[in-house]
């Protein structure tokens, strides 16, 4: 029962135009979503979160948006680097950010091409 | 520096031949937790732990233990290994719960024979 999806395993872009990538989730208890970013050889490293009292977070580059209805954020990337490249995963918290548990997608490798 | 330490980094076992994988913070951090990353799944919580003394199961938590005795340390314990452990392991930590930005060590390649 995979309570948090990435459906697309991969996603190439080319350097400056935007990244778009996506994450559902099945559990509307999830009140907190946090994205990471992955490299090789690498422990991930935290990108940018959303509360479920927001549609939208912003921070430089990235910014996440977050459809309750839908049950479905998505992070952009604007403009993309070739430095982006990396794999992405979305992450899931319930009862605000103070709980212990957290449900990872199954990730999506980001190429952003010269 | 602040830091999330893992050791051993990587390690080839036995079935059956119990092993410790150690995690360490100076973050000062009240939480702790450990993934499990694997192609196609994603990473999967093993346990947590919100402070010292206090540990709860993730959604992967059997063949697992862990212990919380000081703040700092949080040790992932495989007791009897098996194949279907082999993984790449993370250790985690955070100021106060999983919602909060968790800073992740680098990781431990465990294969199991």
């Amino acid at each position: 029962d995979q309570q948090v999806k990435q459906n697309s395993p991969s996603l190439s872009v080319q350097e400056g135009r935007i990244s778009i990538l996506n994450c559902d989730y099945t559990n509307s208890m999830f009140d907190y979503f946090l994205w990471y970013k992955k490299y090789p050889a690498e422990g991930p490293t935290f990108l940018i979160s959303i509360s479920s009292i927001k549609d939208k977070n912003e921070d430089g580059r990235f910014t996440v948006f977050l459809n309750k209805s839908a049950k479905h954020l998505s992070l952009h990337i604007v403009p993309s680097q070739p430095g982006d490249s990396a794999v992405y995963f979305c992450a899931a918290s319930a009862y605000g950010t103070s709980y212990g548990k957290l449900t990872f997608g199954q990730g999506t490798i980001l190429t952003v091409h010269p | 520096e602040a830091q999330v330490t893992q050791n051993p980094r990587y390690l080839i076992t036995v079935t059956g031949k119990k092993l410790t994988v150690t995690c360490s913070q100076n973050m000062n951090h009240e939480y702790m937790s450990w993934y499990r990353q694997d192609p196609g799944l994603g990473l999967r919580q093993i346990y947590y732990s919100m402070n010292v003394e206090v540990t709860d199961k993730g959604d992967v938590p059997e063949g697992y233990k862990v212990s919380r005795k000081e703040k700092r340390n949080f040790p992932l314990i495989l007791e009897s290994p098996s194949p279907n452990q082999t993984s790449l392991y993370f250790c985690a930590s955070s100021p106060q719960g999983a919602g909060n930005e968790q800073f992740f060590g680098p990781g431990t390649r465990l294969t199991v024979l």
